[in-house]
């Protein structure tokens, strides 16, 4: 079964750092592209970031909007996925999901883990 | 980026009744068009993905269909379980999209 369990949320201040894990298990990590989606209290949803997998270089893509503060990273021997938050501003408030895409061509999202709160508030 | 505007934003319909959102792209996205169904509280749900393929176990009432800019989701006959937030999203761009929602609601 595919599982996939975030963590590391949490209260911050505006201009602080903080670091969501994501464990994964189920499946064969170093296969798939990883994403980073997150959803503000009462908004829709909004990409983050991706991965690519070991055979693409673990290169990586962010959204406009955390370019330059967000890092995504992953741990294939650890079976995990990381997203390492700077410089966090107010509208940073959201539930953060880690979602597994397909090993195939295009990569879709096809899994989701249950999300973790990071509030940005002074 | 590729916007990704749904309509409408949100309905009320009845148990049993043929539900369809529609999807529209900024720009050509081909068939890279994937639909999600959110409950409340809940993380998302991989429905449909390539516009029209259903993931496994995803039940045959959901289908999708479109390419290029104009897409649609239908649910065949609606039940309980399915009242939630739908979005789409393009995978054409490096850059992910998604759609503002749909909230399909009782009537």
């Amino acid at each position: 079964e595919v599982q996939l369990v975030e963590s590391g949320g949490g209260l911050v201040q505006p201009g602080g750092s903080l670091r969501l894990s994501c464990a994964v298990s189920g499946f064969t990590f170093s296969d798939h592209y990883m994403d980073w989606v997150r959803q503000a209290p009462g908004k829709g949803l909004e990409w983050v970031g991706r991965t690519r997998n070991k055979a693409n270089s673990y290169t990586t893509e962010y959204a406009a909007s955390v370019k330059g503060r967000f890092t995504i990273s992953r741990d294939d021997s650890k079976n995990s996925l990381y997203l390492q938050m700077n410089s966090l501003k107010t509208e940073d408030t959201a539930v953060y999901y880690c979602a597994r895409a397909t090993s195939g061509w295009p990569p879709v999202i096809d899994s989701w883990g249950q999300g973790t709160l990071v509030t940005v508030s002074s | 980026d590729i916007q990704m505007t749904q309509s409408p934003s949100s309905l009320s319909a009845s148990v049993g009744d043929r539900v369809t959102i529609t999807c529209r792209a900024s720009q050509d996205i081909s068939n890279y068009l994937a639909w999600f169904q959110q409950k409340p509280g809940k993380a998302p749900k991989s429905l449909i993905y390539d516009a029209s393929n259903l993931h496994s176990g995803v039940p045959s009432k959901f289908s999708g269909s479109g390419s290029g800019t104009d897409f649609s989701l239908t649910i065949s006959s609606l039940q309980p379980e399915d009242f939630a937030t739908y979005y789409c999203q393009q995978y054409k761009s490096y850059s992910l999209t998604f759609g503002g929602g749909t909230k399909v609601e009782i009537k």
